[in-house]
């Protein structure tokens, strides 16, 4: 089952631009993860925002979260050409009896990200 | 330095064979899991193990098999009965509740021949 989905597909953007991202889902969350992936690289964790905050920064990176409309957007500043990659979205939504486990993530289809020097 | 290995990095796996993907990890994290991701895809959960010796499937289990007889070993076999077993295969671990986000290896792209 495919929970996030993310917008747009692919970014082309010139170094020193902002880049966003977007990411929706279907159900109540836990909290929502965002994930970079260099080509043929595994996933590096970036930034994490549970469901009861509304922004979140780290470095050049902003992520915002409306439980409301269930979205959430990646803000990148400032991007460098070292920012290319694929950006995934991915939520914790409970599971099991109760629906009181945690800790299973169900990633989007990601965010191609080109940052042209 | 703490981490996650898979290996082998490349995996040729010739019809009607069984192969088996390594996973380890030294973060003395509970929680492992192993997905598949296809070119321009996102990631699909295959299996996941909260626990030694307890593991549960994801959504797409069938025609794979894992063990969990230690805590820093998940290994994953891609059995004959998978029809289409080409495809980067990622493992990652994480605390219990996933609170802190994933760890991921590096990736094994397993190709049929």
């Amino acid at each position: 089952s495919q929970q996030g989905e993310e917008d747009p597909q692919a970014l082309s953007i010139q170094e020193g631009e902002n880049a966003t991202m977007n990411c929706s889902y279907k159900t109540s969350i836990n909290n929502l993860q965002w994930y970079r992936q260099n080509s043929g690289r595994g996933l590096v964790h970036l930034i994490l925002i549970r469901s009861n905050e509304r922004e979140k920064h780290s470095g050049r990176l902003r992520v915002t979260l409306d439980t409301s409309k269930k979205s959430s957007s990646l803000l990148i500043t400032a991007s460098r050409a070292a920012d290319t990659a694929s950006y995934f979205c991915a939520t914790d939504a409970p599971w099991g009896a109760g629906g009181t486990s945690y800790g299973k993530l169900t990633f989007g289809q990601g965010t191609i990200l080109t940052v042209h020097p | 330095d703490g981490g996650i290995t898979q290996s082998p990095k490349y995996l040729f796996r010739k019809e009607g064979q069984n192969v088996t993907l390594s996973c380890e990890q030294n973060l003395n994290h509970d929680a492992m899991y192993w997905y598949r991701q296809d070119p321009g895809q996102g990631l699909r959960l295959i299996y996941y193990s909260q626990i030694v010796n307890d593991f549960q499937k994801g959504d797409i289990a069938e025609g794979y098999s894992v063990s969990r007889e230690k805590k820093e070993s998940f290994p994953l076999t891609v059995t004959s009965a998978q029809k289409n077993p080409t495809a980067f295969y990622l493992c990652a671990s994480s605390t219990w509740d996933g609170n802190y986000g994933y760890t991921f290896g590096s990736g094994t792209r397993l190709t049929v021949v």
